[in-house]
């Protein structure tokens, strides 16, 4: 199983509300990020989780709050989003390290209003 | 820091031979090939390492030139579903530790187009 699962696939959502979105992976990786990808551009890293530990924060504003409860799981709660926000959101997780194979999901689409 | 692709798009009819350039301005770790097709999420193609690791698909080849920071992706027999985009994410190196930052920055991108 090479797959990683993202929730929901779409997500349209007011500047004043709080979502959440869900990235799992059962492949045993103990590396997991998070991407931002606008229309026509390459995808932007967010965040590194490593063995459940934030490992690097690329200058992310507040309002993006990433969470790994277990080695599986990435969240990313949203909150006081700006219209400029949406976009697609990617998760992906690898082995251990960037040297190995980077497995990403289908993302969702995140639309802020 | 963004690595920087070339050609930005190319149209090839089915069977022909592309090159896809991946050049860095800064001393590279490792360098990752990615294909987007629209509405999807980018899927794996190779990985280059430094000191000539390469990890990848066996119809895909590339070449890592370490000292001069370019990377090239290699398509031949091309076949209409090779159509997309191809990005190369670079991971810089991380002196003196020998290792990379662990952080991937991706070019902008090379849209490939394979017509019957």
């Amino acid at each position: 199983d090479t797959e990683v699962t993202q929730t929901p696939k779409h997500l349209v959502m007011g500047m004043t509300n709080k979502k959440s979105l869900k990235c799992e992976q059962h492949m045993g990786h103990r590396a997991m990020y998070w991407y931002k990808q606008k229309a026509k551009k390459p995808p932007e890293l967010m965040f590194v989780y490593s063995y459940e530990k934030l490992s690097i924060n690329e200058s992310v504003p507040s309002r993006f709050s990433p969470e790994c409860p277990n080695s599986s799981l990435l969240n990313l709660h949203l909150h006081a989003l700006q219209p400029e926000d949406s976009a697609l959101y990617l998760c992906a997780s690898s082995r251990q390290t960037l040297t190995d194979t980077q497995y990403f999901g289908p993302g969702t689409r995140l639309t802020v209003l | 820091q963004q690595p920087v692709q070339s050609p930005q798009a190319v149209i090839l009819r089915e069977g022909e031979d592309a090159v896809i350039n991946c050049s860095s301005s800064k001393a590279l770790y490792s360098v990752h090939w990615y294909r987007q097709k629209h509405g999807e999420a980018p899927v794996f193609l190779m990985i280059l390492l430094k000191g000539g690791e390469q990890k990848g698909h066996e119809k895909i080849s590339a070449s890592f030139n370490e000292k001069k920071q370019q990377s090239s992706l290699y398509l031949t027999a091309s076949q209409l579903s090779y159509s997309g985009t191809y990005f190369c994410g670079t991971e810089v190196g991380h002196p003196p530790y020998q290792g990379g930052s662990e952080k991937l920055v991706f070019g902008k991108g090379t849209k490939l187009t394979v017509n019957p």
